[in-house]
């Protein structure tokens, strides 16, 4: 069966500092990948998303930056955190042309900027 | 562009208590709709999904039917529990091409049932 796996789980850095955050899916190849945001009281704000290695489109504007290295592993980074960077970080995957486009959520990364 | 308008709440209600969470949408297709369930401190969970008009999706007692003349995807439940105390998300999918790779959330409602 498909897992996925997103960590660390809980990061408090400093303003400046730099991010990863790692995802990885096991038991699929393929997928489509996408990192989400949800700030207090903002919802789900799409972040990137990508089609195949290194193919990573953005959706804002941002201080973020990700990554596809191999087929199943997502990586969203920045070299200087802000204080609005801070939030609950979802990466999720779907199959490719599946029809309904049923996304799969890990169960989030929480950042807080201080 | 496409977008999902839900009821932002809180909604408050006693067990056993009938559940509707309005949510409208704006997509220039036929999108796929969905709601998803956020519990306290998880990720988000599919709870069910309709692909085209009139259909229904259903899962744990919850319904929605995709309702193109309103563009509407309101989630019902006829008697909640406690632990259906989450954040609900409304969203749709843009059937084919390039568009099919996003889903487009609401803000979400927080749901909290109290016994």
């Amino acid at each position: 069966s498909q897992t996925i796996h997103q960590w660390p789980a809980t990061l408090v850095q400093p303003v400046g500092s730099p991010l990863s955050l790692e995802c990885t899916v096991e038991g699929t190849s393929n997928p489509n990948l996408y990192w989400y945001r949800q700030a207090a009281g903002r919802g789900l704000q799409l972040l990137f998303y990508s089609v195949g290695i290194g193919q990573i489109s953005s959706e804002v504007p941002q201080n973020l930056s990700a990554s596809r290295p191999q087929d199943r592993q997502f990586i969203l980074s920045s070299k200087k955190l802000l204080l609005s960077d801070s939030g609950f970080y979802l990466c999720a995957w779907s199959v490719p042309a599946s029809g309904a486009n049923v996304l799969t959520f890990g169960a989030g990364s929480r950042l807080t900027v201080l | 562009g496409d977008s999902v308008t839900q009821m932002e709440g809180p909604v408050t209600l006693s067990e056993e208590a009938f559940l509707t969470i309005n949510c409208t949408y704006t997509a220039t297709g036929y999108p796929s709709l969905f709601w998803y369930v956020q519990y306290p401190g998880e990720g988000l969970q599919l709870l069910l999904k309709a692909t085209k008009a009139d259909d229904k999706g259903s899962n744990k007692g919850f319904e929605a039917t995709y309702r193109k003349e309103t563009t509407s995807f309101h989630l019902e439940k006829g008697s909640v529990q406690v632990s259906d105390s989450a954040v609900y998300f409304c969203a749709l999918s843009e059937s084919g091409g390039g568009s099919n790779y996003k889903l487009t959330f609401g803000k979400g409602t927080l749901l909290t049932v109290n016994p």
